[in-house]
């Protein structure tokens, strides 16, 4: 497709279990990005890719939060052992390059936690 | 800390004029956005503005910056019920312009017919 994927759409999950979240950037772009929003509020940073490492993970809330990136193409964020303040809609983003102006957004994965 | 503030609601009659303000604070941003968000989508680029510019027009949306004081502006001429949606003002992280970006909380735009 032409825009960023992710999959799944939606998702609910059992407090303690793990989940993975996926995204396929736009074919070509070189940094790919996690953004998660909570219900009624802006954007959190949580990672950016430029190809497949990470040079800032700063926005990963604890360590039970985790990604990958692979051939420079799609990358997966992990997230262990869940809990309910985990609930919201993580968002993947990519750009051509890095710090490209343009940033364009998956619509994203609804994670409910119960 | 870096922080980007918006009102949180406006309501306006379709034909109006809309204007959505945005403050920052972080006087090293590169680059300052809007972004659209439509109900169960993922976020829409509207427009964006380089920070040594003071104004950008695009059509119907027309960007005020004002560096000093840290504040942007979107004017949305002659505003239509399909532009009801959630605008997210962001600033880019730094000056290193990365691609991280610090995002408001969103203004909740309602164009009643």
């Amino acid at each position: 497709g032409a825009g960023v994927s992710q999959s799944p759409s939606n998702k609910v999950t059992e407090k303690g279990k793990d989940v993975e979240l996926r995204c396929d950037p736009i074919s070509g772009h070189t940094a790919l990005y996690w953004y998660r929003q909570r219900l009624g509020q802006g954007l959190e940073f949580l990672i950016y890719f430029q190809g497949n490492s990470a040079p800032d993970k700063s926005g990963l809330p604890s360590d039970r939060f985790s990604a990958e990136r692979t051939g420079e193409s799609v990358s997966t964020l992990t997230i262990q052992r869940t809990q309910q303040e985990d609930s919201a809609v993580y968002l993947c983003a990519s750009s051509p390059r890095q710090g490209g102006e343009k940033l364009f957004f998956g619509s994203g994965t609804q994670l409910s936690v119960l | 800390g870096e922080d980007v503030e918006q009102s949180l609601f406006l309501s306006v009659r379709e034909g109006d004029s809309s204007v959505i303000n945005c403050t920052y604070t972080d006087s090293s941003s590169t680059y300052l956005y809007w972004y659209k968000q439509e109900p169960g989508a993922g976020l829409q680029l509207l427009t964006y503005i380089f920070s040594n510019m003071d104004m950008k027009q695009d059509q119907r949306l027309t960007v005020l910056l004002n560096k000093k004081d840290k504040h942007l502006s979107l004017r949305i001429a002659d505003t239509q019920t399909g532009d009801s949606a959630i605008y997210f003002c962001a600033e880019s992280h730094g000056s290193s312009n990365t691609g991280k970006l610090i995002f408001g909380q969103g203004t909740t735009l309602q164009v009643k017919p």
